[in-house]
């Protein structure tokens, strides 16, 4: 089954520092899919990547996707206190998504004022 | 739009006793899932339906009863709760086109303690 690496798994970092969360993939990547979670809510997309090289933005915030690496990033630019939270990556394995989403287990983002 | 929304918030029950965790979503996706989420071990897929009348399971079907009658609605019920079912429960849902799924739209979590 294919297993999802994020890292760092926790982040402190001052406001209006850049920084950057990974997310490796044990298996081919069909689909990669970025989230952030507020402590006890649910899960709100951010960013969806289907191409290798393909790399997306909104905001302060850039995803990319390296396929021959099997691997994502996320970058936030400047960052906010709004931007702290749980950030999770998800990847479709089976190439159509009908089998949902392995997800791994999450960066915790801290913003210090 | 209402997006997915789930009933109840939160919930605690004793070992043994049954319940029905509520999804419903007003987007009309055809695929609808069910995550739980847990400390250390993320989320995990424990079934998935990609239209009325068909379900699958996900990774960690044991214990769950799904069933998907409407496009609407996909209830997750727990037969005889045990405490290895404390946790945060998840729905979701996703359009599709082509065969291909999208991004799924996750809705505000169940949590539930088992006593």
């Amino acid at each position: 089954s294919q297993e999802l690496e994020q890292s760092p798994q926790s982040l402190i970092v001052q406001e209006g520092k850049n920084l950057t969360i990974n997310c490796t993939s044990s298996k081919t990547l069909y689909g990669l899919y970025w989230y952030k979670q507020k402590y006890g809510e649910g899960l709100i997309f951010l960013m969806m990547l289907q191409k290798g090289g393909e790399e997306k933005s909104h905001e302060k915030i850039t995803a990319k996707l390296d396929e021959k690496k099997q691997q994502s990033s996320l970058h936030i630019t400047a960052s906010q206190p709004s931007h702290a939270g749980i950030y999770l990556c998800g990847a479709d394995s089976s190439g159509g998504g009908a089998d949902g989403l392995t997800f791994g287990k999450g960066t915790h983002l801290i913003i210090q004022p | 739009n209402a997006g997915v929304t789930q009933t109840p918030k939160f919930q605690v029950l004793k070992t043994g006793q049954s319940m029905t965790l509520q999804c419903a979503q007003d987007m009309n996706h055809e695929y609808m899932s069910w995550y739980r989420q847990d400390p250390g071990m993320g989320l995990r897929l424990i079934h998935y339906s990609v239209g009325a009348g068909i379900t699958d399971q996900g990774e960690v079907p044991n214990g769950y009863n799904v069933s998907r009658s409407t496009t609407e609605d996909f209830p997750l019920r727990l037969l005889s709760a045990a405490p290895s079912q404390t946790s945060v429960y998840f729905c979701a849902s996703s359009y599709s086109t082509l065969g291909l799924y999208y991004e799924q739209y996750f809705g505000p979590g169940t949590r539930l303690t088992v006593t």
